[in-house]
């Protein structure tokens, strides 16, 4: 089956870290990039991070530059989110998804989430 | 960065109405690069158009999408039950990509 599924996601108080991670399955993972979009509780969707298929090229929203690291494990089939320095704006539902098309960031495949709070 | 606007924040319609939501943003979004997404609570979204105006695979034909330039629409022409959710538009023309705040088309 062709899935994504987040978990790593909990409570970290203000200027925490929390690791998240994404496993694939069901397509050929190392093919395709991928990425971090977020939902803060009541507000819309935001892109925060996108990583090319061989891992190579970082993208990063200004919100989080400088305090999250995306990488990946294609041996693994996994995406990762190293989030350090968090700060209560942090606080959301955190999605990964991936970019069917080199270049064209839309998402044709998104994971249900994991929800991270930050809080003391 | 380029700000998309969704109207109208809600719409309150019956099974089998049309549905037309809006999404308009702040600069020419550049070769349509405008999707949509459905998204139901507790659901990962589901991507439902790009391109301004191509299904995405497996999306039934009621869902359809236009536009071009600022502004941009999707029509789910009978609303079927399982329809009733959240849609966001994205643009990804121009980085970084952005999203529209949504429209919640609920049951009437």
């Amino acid at each position: 089956e062709v899935q994504l599924l987040e978990s790593g996601g909990g409570l970290a108080q203000p200027g925490g870290s929390l690791r998240l991670s994404c496993a694939a399955s069901g397509f050929s993972f190392s093919s395709y990039g991928m990425s971090w979009v977020r939902q803060p509780p009541g507000k819309g969707l935001e892109w925060v991070s996108s990583i090319s298929g061989s891992g190579g090229l970082t993208y990063y929203a200004d919100s989080v530059k400088g305090r999250f690291t995306i990488s990946r494990d294609n041996f693994k089939n996994t995406l990762y989110l190293q989030m350090n320095s968090l700060r209560a704006e942090d606080t959301a539902g955190y999605y990964c998804a991936k970019i069917p098309v080199a270049g064209q960031w839309y998402f044709d495949l998104w994971g249900r989430g994991t929800l991270v709070t930050v809080s003391s | 960065e380029i700000v998309l606007t969704q109207s109208p924040g809600t719409l309150s319609l019956s099974p089998g109405e049309r549905a037309t939501l809006s999404c308009r943003a702040s600069q020419t979004i550049s070769s349509s690069y405008l999707a949509w997404y459905q998204h139901k609570p507790g659901q990962a979204p589901r991507l439902l158009v790009y391109g301004a105006s191509s299904r995405a695979t497996g999306i039934p034909d009621r869902f359809s999408g236009s536009g071009s330039g600022t502004d941009f629409t999707l029509t789910i022409s009978r609303l079927e039950p399982e329809d009733f959710a959240v849609y966001y538009c994205e643009q990804y023309g121009t980085s970084p990509p952005t999203f529209g705040g949504g429209t919640k088309v609920e049951i009437k």
